[in-house]
């Protein structure tokens, strides 16, 4: 029962450097999402993916991408990394039905210098 | 704009005692409501919904939440502490007819022995 993975667990980027987070689920869900957490700032989203082939931004999606590769799979791509991207991201999956919860990745840690 | 608010970024209780951890929203029409853990390192875990009906909903670990629509509060709750329930916990919305949760920014409960 692997749920939702995440790769990798930790990162140190230097600016400017780009990066590709990965993240798969094995629970055949349809929706995935990116969030990043900061301290005293909750969750906020970055991108979300509501079925296979469809991507929208969320609330702060300047200078990441997304690729819904497959029905599993869902990266984030920083393309030049700045400092203050330095966060956790995680990543999350649910059923299309929004009254089911999410299932979270344990987190990748992400520094960027 | 839709939010979620927990005012109290810490709440201290002893143990055996009940505990409260506030969230109170700001959305329009009968949004589902959630309530999350986060343990040290860790992605957030499910411990509770409300969808419709009862307005006291029970969950894992013998959490509970109460549904107030006037005040448009969900409070969790639990009647007795256990040192192993200090975490970081949020509540999130997420407004019918979307693809999308909005989270509050986390209170943090430590339960002292």
């Amino acid at each position: 029962n692997a749920g939702v993975t995440q790769t990798p667990k930790f990162q140190v980027l230097k600016t400017g450097q780009s990066m590709t987070l990965q993240c798969a689920q094995d629970m055949n869900h349809n929706s995935m999402y990116w969030y990043r957490q900061d301290p005293g700032m909750g969750l906020r989203l970055i991108y979300y993916s509501a079925s296979e082939g469809t991507t929208d931004k969320g609330e702060v999606p300047n200078g990441y991408n997304v690729s819904r590769l497959n029905k599993r799979e869902f990266s984030l791509r920083l393309e030049s990394a700045a400092p203050s991207q330095t966060s956790v991201y995680f990543c999350a999956s649910t059923r299309q039905d929004t009254n089911q919860p999410q299932h979270f990745g344990d987190g990748t840690r992400l520094s960027i210098l | 704009a839709q939010s979620v608010a927990q005012p109290e970024d810490q709440v201290n209780v002893a143990e055996g005692n009940p505990l409260t951890v506030k969230c109170t929203y700001s959305v329009s029409g009968n949004p589902y409501l959630f309530w999350y853990v986060q343990y040290p390192n860790r992605g957030l875990q499910f411990l509770l919904k409300y969808i419709t009906g009862d307005n006291l909903v029970k969950g894992s670990y013998g959490f509970e939440a109460e549904f107030n629509k006037s005040q448009t509060s969900f409070h969790l709750k639990k009647p007795s502490a256990l040192v192993s329930d200090s975490a970081l916990y949020f509540c999130a919305v997420s407004p019918s007819g979307t693809y999308k949760y909005i989270f509050g920014t986390g209170t943090r409960l430590k339960v002292l022995a």
